[in-house]
């Protein structure tokens, strides 16, 4: 089992330049997640998604963020523009549960913009 | 235990110690909690979880206690092995939420040999 897949490991972007961060779940697992993790802010739930559809979006910080999952093995996280505050570690997790329990997660893009 | 700000709070054990690392969580009426293991450069590995209907929870080498009455949480690990060495966060279900986590600021453990 190869776990949540994450592309690209690390990104080093312009301010004002498009990002998008990629994501396998693991075979069968029907909820995904997108957190973002800063020292400042810790671990952040920024989207959620069951069966391929987005369920709360609450957690995404602006409009120049988006997500979709076109189908239960692959989910992107778009940011455009890009600025310098959204450097973080972007994390995608999935589970079986339907839920929050036993979350997978992958290990991470580590996201510089300067 | 958990802090807000730049510093993560710090536990420094010998190996074969046993360490607890404690947490103190927001909502009252969260009924889920999970600790969870962040090696550097890794994403958050699931340890061990407990319902509010109990307070203790064991796992291989790894105890979850569970204080419902002070809203703590308290990860107990056995004979600290170097490979324990990691950032540990507690997470609560938001309010009784069957997806959302809120994940405590963590907890750097440190086992030196």
């Amino acid at each position: 089992d190869a776990g949540v897949i994450q592309s690209p490991r690390h990104e080093v972007t312009e301010m004002g330049q498009e990002v998008t961060l990629r994501c396998k779940p693991i075979s069968g697992h029907n909820s995904l997640f997108w957190y973002r993790q800063t020292m400042m802010r810790g671990l952040e739930l920024l989207i959620y998604f069951n069966n391929n559809v987005p369920i709360d979006d609450s957690g995404m910080p602006e409009d120049r963020f988006s997500a979709k999952m076109p189908n239960a093995s692959f989910s992107t996280l778009k940011i455009q523009p890009s600025e310098p505050r959204d450097s973080a570690v972007y994390f995608c997790a999935s589970t079986t549960t339907g839920g929050n329990e036993k979350l997978f997660f992958g290990s991470g893009t580590q996201l510089s913009v300067l | 235990g958990e802090s807000v700000g730049l510093h993560l709070p710090t536990l420094s054990v010998q190996e074969g110690d046993n360490s607890i690392i404690n947490c103190a969580y927001s909502n009252s009426a969260s009924d889920y909690f999970i600790w969870y293991k962040q090696e550097s450069g890794k994403g958050p590995q699931f340890i061990i979880d407990i319902r509010s209907n109990m307070d203790k929870r064991q796992g291989q080498r790894v105890t979850v206690l569970l204080n419902k009455t002070v809203k703590h949480l308290s990860l107990q690990i056995a004979a600290t092995q170097p490979g324990d060495s990691a950032v540990y966060f507690c997470a609560e279900n938001s309010g009784g939420s069957n997806y959302k986590l809120t994940f405590g600021k963590g907890t750097l453990l440190t086992v030196n040999p």
